[in-house]
């Protein structure tokens, strides 16, 4: 049964502290993304990679960081520069190089920092 | 600055009747478009698309339109169910990049 899992679905930290996202796809992907999503906005791409050992940063990836060391994993850590950590994070992936464009979604993992 | 703008960040239509989500983009290159559905504490899962080179695409209940002269796309929900409530997200690409620029959502309410 392929899919994104992402774990824990609810994590809480205390300020300061590093924290890492789990993400792992079974789809045999290329492509994977992390998205952050706040209320009342919509996805924003934080860091995505488009093959093993290569990432690019999205649109707000300070106070992230990635790896992409395997094709079916791409870890999130968000440190204690990130000045607003609290919110939902998505991971994604997709088919390189095709016509189409779709990312399938993992179902998330909130995180709240105190 | 915000490519792909939702407008109308709600939406409560009666079961049965049209749902018309609306969505705005302003990157004349983006030339693929996607809708995606949300559920709370869930991930996006992919609605429909249409490419550039189309007007319409429609798959069962969902059809969505684009005016490429506008900059504006919709999504038709023809009759519109109770399971239809959920965030709706409207999202555009350029070909070869693999990012997807996404709307801020509208939530749509089904009511019965």
């Amino acid at each position: 049964d392929g899919g994104i899992t992402q774990s824990p679905k609810y994590l809480f930290r205390k300020e300061g502290q590093n924290v890492t996202l789990s993400c792992e796809q079974n789809l045999n992907h290329d492509a994977m993304y992390w998205y952050r999503q706040d209320p009342g906005q919509g996805l924003r791409l934080i860091y995505y990679s488009q093959i093993v050992n290569d990432f690019q940063k999205g649109d707000i990836a300070e106070g992230y960081s990635v790896s992409r060391e395997k094709k079916e994993s791409f870890p999130l850590t968000v440190t204690s520069a990130q000045k607003n950590p609290t919110a939902f994070y998505l991971c994604a992936s997709s088919i390189a190089g095709g016509l189409t464009y779709e990312q399938y979604f993992g179902p998330g993992t909130r995180l709240t920092v105190t | 600055d915000q490519q792909v703008k939702q407008n109308s960040p709600s939406l409560s239509v009666q079961e049965g009747r049209i749902s018309i989500l609306n969505c705005d983009y302003t990157n004349s290159m983006f030339d693929y478009f996607l809708w995606y559905k949300k559920y709370p504490a869930e991930g996006p899962t992919f609605l429909i698309s249409i490419s550039s080179i189309k007007d319409k695409n429609e798959d069962g209940r969902f059809t969505v339109f684009l005016n490429k002269s506008a900059k504006h796309l919709s999504l038709h929900i023809v009759p519109s169910q109770p399971g239809d409530s959920a965030v709706y997200f409207c999202a555009a690409s350029v070909s070869d990049d693999y990012k997807l620029s996404f709307g801020a959502g509208t939530t749509v309410t089904v009511r019965a």
